[in-house]
């Protein structure tokens, strides 16, 4: 059974440009949460999709956007990328829009802005 | 706005002792609290979990402790082993809200 996949691992662009992160949750979620992880400090909420609508978002600009697909994948969208955006973006997927308090987290995608 | 706080970003204990890990939180409203472990290269694992109703749970080593009059948290780990070196975050939510973490802590079991 996979757990939670995202792609790609790591990946590195220059100011302005826009980046694609893509996460397929394990097998039987239909909920994702994305979370924000800079240097030294625990994951910061993003946004979470349920039933391909984003139903909750944390304090992040109109810059991070998002996606998901009916097989419940989903994308991380950012552009006009800032220094400010480096950082290790988390995917988690849940049941029920993760009411149980349960995530599965993935391994992440480690973005270098320069 | 850091609504949870773990405020050792280090811990290190011997082998076979007890590893006390704290956190705490200023939202009344939060009622559901995670512990999640995280080693290198991997993302957060679930560790253990309590609702606001309870105020110990146990899994195996692993005990999480809960004092909501002074908005605060503990995961005890008895006996600590080498394998448990990882840093723990401290998460809390309120129904229907998003999960907020601490900055982590990490633990060293030194053998």
């Amino acid at each position: 059974d996979a757990g939670v996949t995202q792609s790609p691992t790591h990946l590195i662009k220059t100011r302005g440009q826009q980046v694609t992160l893509r996460c397929s949750p394990k097998s039987g979620h239909d909920t994702v949460s994305w979370y924000q992880q800079a240097l030294g400090q625990g994951p910061q909420f993003i946004f979470q999709y349920y039933e391909e609508e984003e139903r909750q978002r944390g304090n992040f600009p109109d810059r991070f956007s998002g996606h998901q697909f009916p097989n419940y994948s989903s994308e991380l969208n950012v552009n006009a990328l800032l220094l400010g955006d480096s950082a290790l973006y988390l995917c988690a997927s849940s049941l029920d829009r993760g009411r149980s308090g349960i995530q599965y987290f993935g391994a992440g995608t480690r973005l270098s802005v320069l | 706005d850091q609504q949870v706080k773990q405020n050792s970003p280090s811990l290190s204990v011997q082998e076979g002792r007890i590893s006390i890990l704290n956190c705490d939180y200023t939202n009344s409203m939060f009622d559901y609290f995670l512990w999640y472990k995280k080693y290198p290269a991997e993302g957060p694992t679930f560790l253990i979990s309590i609702s606001s109703i309870k105020d110990k749970n146990e899994d195996g080593r692993f005990t999480v402790f809960l004092n909501k009059s002074a908005k605060h948290l503990s995961l005890h780990i008895v006996p600590s082993q080498p394998g448990d070196s990882a840093v723990y975050f401290c998460a809390a939510s309120e129904w229907n809200n998003d999960m907020r973490f601490g900055a982590g802590t990490r633990l060293t079991v030194k053998p």
